[in-house]
């Protein structure tokens, strides 16, 4: 069975990066395309990026200038960073397979919070 | 952007009745339209995709249809377990985007 799950901090200052980590079991990340979507308070959702079965990623323009997906097949594990955040990007993270361009698996979520 | 605009924003129902929740696109997503379901704790599951196809494993009460720009999602025969959050994602643009969501609870 296809298992994701996020971790990483849960709370990060303003002006920081947040980092944070899937790691999946089950499934090869070098198979398909895995992706991380944001829920905000207020239930808004929002498709960040994806990367794809060969390293190939794709993002949100809007936030394409501060977002970077990368991987590490060796431990099957994706990777989020989001430089320069605010408090607007206080959300839920949620990482997922996109399969045929919908997300047929995700994690449990990690809620990250930007304050200082 | 395709806007996805969804209603209700919650919804009361009563044991054993059919709900219907709708997703308008603000432009023709050709059947590109996903719904998932996700309980309080809990991550969303994928219910339907392109439009009016089953996922693996999800009941036959649920059901899919719509084209062009108006989309529902039906719930026959309404169980206890079918309360949760629904929302919509169209991805005929390759900038996914969601719907607000509806709450569903019972009566």
């Amino acid at each position: 069975e296809v298992q994701l799950q996020e971790s990483g901090p849960g709370l990060v200052k303003p002006s920081q990066s947040l980092s944070l980590t899937c790691s999946v079991t089950g499934y090869s990340i070098t198979s398909n395309y895995w992706g991380w979507i944001r829920k905000f308070p207020g239930n808004k959702m929002e498709w960040m990026g994806y990367i794809s079965y060969s390293g190939s990623t794709s993002y949100n323009p809007s936030l394409k200038s501060r977002i970077s997906i990368t991987r590490d097949t060796s431990k099957n594990q994706f990777f989020l960073q989001l430089n320069s955040v605010t408090t607007e990007d206080t959300a839920t993270y949620y990482c997922a397979r996109y399969l045929r361009r919908v997300f047929d698996y995700w994690g449990q979520g990690v809620m990250v919070t930007v304050s200082s | 952007d395709i806007q996805m605009t969804q209603s209700p924003a919650s919804l009361s129902a009563s044991l054993g009745e059919t709900v219907t929740i709708e997703c308008r696109a603000s432009e023709d997503i050709y059947n590109g339209l996903a719904w998932y379901q996700q309980k309080p704790g809990k991550s969303p599951q994928l219910l339907i995709y392109n439009a009016n196809s089953l996922h693996t494993g999800v009941p036959s009460r649920f059901s899919g249809s719509g084209s062009g720009t108006q989309y529902s999602l039906k719930i026959n025969s309404l169980q206890s377990e079918d309360v949760a959050s629904y929302f919509c994602q169209q991805y005929y643009d390759y900038l996914n985007t969601f719907g607000a969501g509806t709450k569903l609870e019972l009566k």
